[in-house]
């Protein structure tokens, strides 16, 4: 089964304290992998994907096919960071439709 | 054209009541994907449009629950004999046809409240 697991509902943090979010995957094949992020009052997004290996707003993900995950990092979290954070694995069906994990809620304090 | 809209943003209706839904993609986005997300939860797979032809349904689309695009365009999601259990938010994604990085635009979604 194709699934996304995301261990932890909350995650709190000090501005300029370093940022995992965690991301497990259950995938036959090569998978293709995102993570979305919703800031308050505001539409899903995407934050970045596996593929492209970049850098957006100061996080990372690396894809790690030997322990199924793709965390989220930041070396240094920032209030605006604040928000819900979606790991989001794209279906192996002809329709591309994305399975979400439960999401992780960001809160970085001053 | 600022993105994925849809319509209306919020929904009150009592157990029982027919409701339906709008979601009007990006232009010229050819696919289009309905998601559900309930209180804690990640948004859903419901259903999938390739331009009007509906071409995957989620266990969770009861037959209460139907979706159509019947142009191609806009799409329509129509929920009969509300219960409870479907107070939700409803999102609407598309994607365009030649999209090379697979990434879903995401509607602002409509939050259904059964009572």
């Amino acid at each position: 089964a194709q699934r996304v697991t995301q261990p932890e509902k909350l995650l709190s943090v000090f501005k300029g304290a370093p940022v995992e979010l965690k991301c497990n995957y259950s995938y036959s094949g090569s998978p293709e992998l995102f993570w979305y992020v919703q800031y308050s009052r505001q539409r899903l997004q995407l934050l970045l994907r596996h593929i492209s290996r970049e850098s957006i707003k100061g996080f990372t993900a690396d894809l790690n096919k030997g322990e199924t995950s793709f965390h989220l990092k930041k070396p240094f979290a920032q209030e605006e960071d604040s928000a819900m954070y979606y790991c989001a694995l794209r279906s192996s069906s002809n329709t591309g439709k994305l399975i979400f994990g439960q999401g992780t809620t960001l809160q970085v304090k001053p | 054209d600022t993105g994925v809209s849809q319509n209306p943003r919020h929904k009150i209706t009592k157990r029982g009541q027919n409701v339906t839904f709008r979601c009007d993609p990006i232009s010229e986005h050819n696919r289009l994907y309905w998601y559900r997300q309930t209180l804690g939860q990640g948004p859903e797979f419901l259903t999938y449009f390739q331009n009007e032809a509906q071409l995957e349904k989620s266990r969770l689309l009861s037959d209460r629950f139907s979706a159509e695009r019947p142009k191609g365009s806009f799409s329509t999601l129509e929920i009969q004999r509300t219960e409870q259990g479907d107070s939700a938010m409803y999102l609407c994604a598309s994607i365009s046809r030649g999209s090379d990085n697979n990434e879903q635009f995401f509607g602002p979604g409509t939050r259904l409240t059964v009572l």
